[in-house]
C-alpha cells in the first residue's frame, strides 16, 4: 500500500461530459503528480502541485485543469470530454525533492463512451 | 515529446538467468534516475535509482548502470525470478520526473 489513495476506481461517461478525479497523497508529502497512460503509452506527465501551488506542466490539455487544496489532496477536472481521453489516470505524491521516488495511486480508469 | 525512450516493448527471460532492461533519454537537464516496477491493477512502484553523478548502484539483484556520454541507462536483474514479471518503466528527473513507455518483463520458470 503507497497511502496514495485514488477516487474513484472507475469512471464511464459520455463525450461533452466532464469528471473530476480525486487524489489524497501519502501522509507528510507535500507534492503530488497527476500522470495519463493511455493504451499501450506510458505514463504521460500533466501537471504537479507543491504545497498549494503549481510547480511543473506538461502535456496537459486546456480542458484539464487541476490544483491542490490547504489539506493537499488534489482534483483533476476534464471537461468536454472526447473518446481520445479514455486512460488511466494516475496520482502520486513524494515529499518534494524533485529526485525523491513517487508513491502512486492505483489510478482511477476514466472510460468515454 | 518522447524525452525518455524504452524501445524494446517486451521481454522474456528464464528464470535464474540475467535480465536487461535498456532506456534512453534525450535530455541532457536530466540528473536523477529511477526505475518503477507495475503489476496489473496497481500504481508504479519505485525499485532503485541513480544520480547522474554516479555510473552504478546496485540494490540485492538489482543493479541500474548509466552512461551519460550515451545517454543510456540500463536496469540488470539477476537472478531473475518468476515474481518479477511485470511491467518496468524507466524515469528521469529535472523539474519535473518524466517516464519512458515501459517494458513487459516476463521470466518464464
Amino acid at each position: 500500500d503507497s497511502g496514495v489513495t485514488q477516487t474513484p476506481k472507475h469512471l464511464i461517461t459520455a463525450t461533452g461530459q466532464r469528471v473530476t478525479l480525486r487524489c489524497s497523497p501519502r501522509s507528510g508529502d507535500l507534492s503530488v503528480y497527476w500522470y495519463q497512460q493511455s493504451l499501450d503509452q506510458g505514463l504521460q506527465f500533466l501537471i504537479q502541485y507543491y504545497n498549494g501551488e503549481e510547480r511543473a506542466k506538461g502535456n496537459i490539455l486546456e480542458r484539464f485543469s487541476a490544483q491542490q487544496f490547504p489539506d493537499l489532496h488534489s482534483e483533476l477536472n476534464l471537461s468536454s470530454l472526447e473518446l481520445g481521453d479514455s486512460a488511466l489516470y494516475f496520482c502520486a505524491s513524494s515529499v518534494g525533492d524533485q529526485n525523491s521516488p513517487l508513491h502512486f495511486g492505483n489510478g482511477t480508469r476514466l472510460t468515454v463512451t | 515529446d518522447q524525452q525518455v525512450k524504452q524501445n524494446s516493448p517486451s521481454l522474456s527471460v528464464q528464470e535464474g538467468r540475467i535480465s536487461i532492461l535498456n532506456c534512453d533519454y534525450t535530455n541532457s537537464m536530466f540528473d536523477y534516475f529511477l526505475w518503477y516496477k507495475k503489476y496489473p491493477a496497481e500504481g508504479p512502484t519505485f525499485l532503485i535509482s541513480i544520480s547522474s553523478i554516479k555510473d552504478k548502484n546496485e540494490d540485492g539483484r538489482f543493479t541500474v548502470f548509466l552512461n551519460k556520454s550515451a545517454k543510456h541507462l540500463s536496469l540488470h536483474i539477476v537472478p531473475s525470478q518468476p515474481g518479477d514479471s511485470a511491467v518496468y518503466f524507466c524515469a528521469a528527473s529535472a523539474h519535473d520526473m518524466r517516464f519512458g513507455a515501459g517494458t513487459r518483463l516476463t521470466v518464464k520458470p
